[in-house]
């Protein structure tokens, strides 16, 4: 079965420390990659995609994130949080035997003072 | 700023009402995707349209909702009728074919 795992529901972090919020896939074939963030009361936004080429792909508001293909694992990191990057996050892959997209189950990022 | 626009925002209706929720998607956009949101179920895709026609709708429950597209400037989800356990955020999104989403801003619907 195809599936996305964000194993951390929530990740805490200190402002100006580097983040990282943990994604691994199992989706079938060459999968695309993507990173959505959400704000409390509002769509899920875009920040980044992998599609091919460069592993490290940079994305909105200073955010990368790096893919592995042997890991199956698409992280996405920042290198100083911010407070404003407190929300929840979510990776997403679209993939699979119908081009489906997969969506993980969201990390909340909280960045204190 | 090209968006996708969703009404109503928000929408509280009684217990086996009719609910029908809008989306206009990103001019130019051939695929359009309905999402339900809950804190116990996160993000649930319930269907899923390329070039208006429905090419997944696996996660809907087939008995009391319904989705369309009349044309390729609006996408509909209907809820017939409702039931408490609706009650949830109805995101729709737009993109062009397996590229990214773009999301709306949601209907919040409660369903009393």
């Amino acid at each position: 079965a195809q599936s996305v795992a964000q194993p951390e529901d929530q990740v805490n972090v200190a402002e100006g420390n580097p983040l990282t919020v943990k994604c691994t896939y199992s989706v079938s074939g060459n999968p695309y990659l993507f990173w959505y963030v959400q704000y409390p009361n509002r769509g899920l936004q875009f920040l980044l995609k992998y599609i091919t080429g460069d592993n490290l792909v940079k994305g909105s508001y200073g955010f990368e994130a790096e893919f592995n293909k042997s890991q199956t694992s698409f992280h996405l990191k920042k290198p100083s949080a911010l407070v404003s990057d407190s929300a929840l996050y979510f990776c997403a892959v679209r993939g699979g035997n119908f081009n489906k997209f997969y969506f993980g189950s969201g990390t909340k990022l909280n960045v204190k003072p | 700023d090209a968006r996708v626009t969703q009404t109503p925002r928000h929408k509280v209706t009684e217990m086996g009402q009719e609910v029908t929720m809008r989306c206009q998607p990103i001019l130019g956009h051939n695929t359009v995707f309905w999402y339900r949101q809950t804190m116990m179920q996160g993000l649930e895709l319930l269907a899923y349209f390329r070039n208006r026609a429905p090419l997944d709708d696996s996660g809907m429950p087939k008995d009391r909702f319904s989705a369309e597209m009349p044309d390729a400037t609006l996408a509909t989800l209907k809820i017939q009728p409702s039931e408490p356990r609706d009650s949830a955020v109805y995101f729709c999104a737009s993109g062009l074919a397996t590229y990214e989403q773009y999301f709306g801003p949601g209907t919040r619907l409660t369903v009393t």
